[in-house]
């Protein structure tokens, strides 16, 4: 299972962006970028995913790297309830296990 | 986006009791269901990939008698602790994804099941 990195903590202000950053510099060609969030006592939460090109959704952009060695999560206007642990997951093409990381604490200050 | 419900939420048992945990898909059929156990301020920790209708495959150094697994239908999983002992206290999550959409790349999380074994 390919690896990821994350930072252990992040801390952003609300209502402004927050980038949270995942490098995987040993990525292979077929794996997905996923993206989880997880909030206390609770189940994660799937954000996004994406391979090659840059993904938008209703919760958050994805910009991958053009080596694919890195990405970036980025919610466009944090609020109190985006607080949670974001993991940053691999997944192998055709399989379906994900392997979690250690993830961002991502603290949002009122 | 599609539900996955675990039952119980919470549990205490006694130590030396067994336990089942349930997974289930409520609006897809899952195939493919995962056990995850995660203890406080870690991350989850992947335990055993259950498939419908066959053994499930269990990561390396899981026991595969301490954690039974059954996966009778496409809607519902269960992990069974046995012989439950205080270091089996943790959360326990399942996830399963949609076996009908053969492009679909999300998996589906439960809410977790809090297992206290006093």
């Amino acid at each position: 299972d390919a690896k990821t990195t994350q930072p252990n903590s992040m801390e952003s202000n609300e209502e402004e962006p927050v980038h949270l950053p995942c490098n995987h510099s040993t990525i292979s060609g077929t794996d997905y970028i996923h993206w989880y969030r997880q909030l206390p006592s609770q189940g994660p939460e799937y954000v996004i995913h994406g391979l090659t090109s840059n993904v938008n959704n209703r919760m958050a952009s994805l910009a991958i790297a053009e080596d694919r060695k890195s990405s970036t999560l980025i919610l466009h206007r944090a609020t109190l309830r985006d607080a949670a642990v974001y993991y940053c997951i691999l997944r192998e093409y055709n399989f379906n296990k994900f392997y979690f990381g250690s993830g961002t604490k991502l603290n949002v200050k009122p | 986006g599609a539900v996955v419900s675990q039952h119980p939420s919470r549990v205490i048992c006694k130590s030396g009791t067994s336990v089942k945990i349930e997974c289930r898909s409520l609006d897809f059929q899952a195939t493919t269901m995962f056990w995850y156990r995660q203890f406080p301020k870690q991350s989850l920790m992947l335990m055993a990939t259950s498939n419908e209708g066959s053994k499930a495959t269990y990561e390396q150094g899981v026991e595969k008698d301490k954690f039974l697994i059954n996966h009778a239908s496409l809607t519902l999983s269960t992990l069974t602790v046995t012989s439950a002992h205080p270091e089996d206290s943790s959360f326990y999550i399942c996830s399963a994804r949609d076996g009908q959409i053969p492009t679909n790349t999300e998996a589906f999380f439960g809410q977790g099941t809090r297992l206290t074994v006093v």
